[in-house]
């Protein structure tokens, strides 16, 4: 079993829609991360939390330490959101990765 | 700030041939790791260095790769003789404090393909 698993594994949106991606870990951490990325590009880094929430733009990341949950929103999705989103954890200096959320939003 | 880079972005290669990666992490950067993602997967850590030292190695396959980083600061990845399997993306990424993690930096990436 992995340590950290996220789900739904496929998302497909229209436009506007509200999204919701969802992470769950296992073991202790300092810090939850959400990283995006695009086909054919890199990852990179969308939040760093270890308690709360944050927001960017349209992008919300929260944080439940007592369930070990994490959540990523996008409010008013739009097809440029199309990306695969994976939820990470660290010990220190050690990650854990999740196996990604591909989504894909329609025009 | 110059983020990751990597080089090359994308390699085609017959099985058995050699294949080198490059990573020259963000300046000032302790930590760096090597990870391998595979279409559909989350990325596995290959290696990590801590400067010039090596932290992690438990899952690179040590017959076949290799991976230094001798002055701490930029780093090769080596594949030697490849297999069908080694094709995927190999991630560079560095991390800013020795001792206590903060954001990740990941490259571009470098795709391989074996054939």
């Amino acid at each position: 079993k992995n340590e950290v698993e996220q789900s739904p594994q496929n998302l497909t949106a229209q436009e506007g829609e509200f999204i919701t991606i969802n992470c769950s870990y296992s073991v202790g951490i300092s810090a939850l991360h959400w990283l995006q990325q695009h086909p054919g590009g890199g990852i990179v880094s969308l939040f760093m939390l270890s308690s709360g929430k944050k927001k960017h733009g349209r992008l919300i990341a929260t944080i439940n330490i007592q369930e070990k949950h994490s959540s990523l929103h996008i409010t008013a999705s739009h097809p440029r959101d199309s990306a695969v989103y994976i939820c990470a954890g660290n010990t220190g200096n050690q990650f854990y990765f999740g196996t990604g959320t591909s989504l894909t939003v329609i025009p | 700030e110059a983020g990751v880079a990597q080089s090359p972005r994308y390699k085609i290669i017959e099985k058995r041939q050699s294949v080198a990666f490059w990573c020259n992490p963000i300046s000032g950067h302790a930590t760096l790791y090597w990870y391998q993602q595979i279409l559909g997967q989350g990325p596995k850590l290959l290696i990590q260095f801590q400067n010039n030292g090596v932290v992690d190695d438990s899952q690179l396959p040590k017959d076949r790769f290799s991976a230094e980083r001798l002055k701490g600061v930029d780093s090769t990845l080596k594949i030697q003789p490849a297999k069908l399997e080694d094709s995927a993306v190999y991630l560079c990424a560095s991390i800013r404090a020795g001792g206590r993690a903060g954001e990740l930096f990941f490259g571009e990436g470098s795709r391989l393909t074996v054939l």
